[in-house]
């Protein structure tokens, strides 16, 4: 089983929908990222968190250290949102910053 | 500023031959690293660099060799390239919390 699991695997919704992407994690960590991969293929990171919530414009990124779970949230959703939504954590006592990193959840906003 | 900048784009390569990823940043960052991506999993680390002149092995490190001989440029270097290293390859940088990359290198070995 993956340290770091994350679902869906794919999600196709309508424009304005509000958008809910899920990371389980399995080990204890001192942080968790949430990254964003366009179409293109860079790479562009969205959030750390270690408690709590954060809020970036129409995205909100919430976890529960309890219960090993993040969420990232998209309101109003935009075609211009297609991409692939990544989760990575930092595990507890981990040298240097690795990140172990979930597969990926590839979401479609269609007009 | 560039950010990160990856070179080549894309590769194509036959088996045994050997070539070079550079990456370079210019945000003075101490951290860097070697991802590769394959298709339904994760990043996977081949190597990082915690500050110049010194390097790491990461959780794939086998069949490859990196280079940081100084704070901007990180290189990593295929000796003799197999049809498994056939990946997207990604540079990052890492200052605090944060991490930026480069926008990959699509190879292929056949």
């Amino acid at each position: 089983k993956n340290e770091v699991e994350q679902s869906p695997q794919n999600l196709t919704a309508q424009e304005g929908e509000f958008i809910t992407i899920n990371c389980s994690y399995s080990v204890g960590i001192s942080a968790l990222h949430w990254l964003q991969q366009h179409p293109g293929g860079g790479i562009v990171s969205l959030f750390m968190l270690s408690s709590g919530k954060k809020k970036h414009g129409r995205l909100i990124a919430t976890i529960n250290i309890q219960e090993k779970h993040s969420s990232l949230h998209i309101t109003a959703s935009h075609p211009r949102d297609s991409a692939v939504y990544i989760c990575a954590v930092r595990k507890l006592a981990h040298s240097n910053y690795q990140l172990i990193w979930g597969a990926g959840t590839k979401l479609i906003i269609k007009p | 500023n560039a950010g990160v900048t990856q070179t080549p784009k894309f590769q194509v390569l036959k088996t045994g031959q050997s070539m070079t990823l550079q990456c370079a940043q210019d945000m003075n960052h101490n951290s860097m690293y070697w991802y590769r991506q394959d298709p339904g999993m994760g990043l996977r680390l081949i190597y990082y660099s915690a500050s110049e002149g010194t390097t790491d092995k990461g959780e794939v490190p086998n069949g490859y060799n990196v280079s940081r001989l100084n704070k901007r440029e990180f290189s990593l270097r295929l000796e003799s390239a197999a049809p498994s290293q056939t990946s997207v390859y990604f540079c990052a940088s890492r200052q605090g919390e944060k991490l930026f990359f480069g926008s990959g290198t699509q190879l292929s070995v056949l």
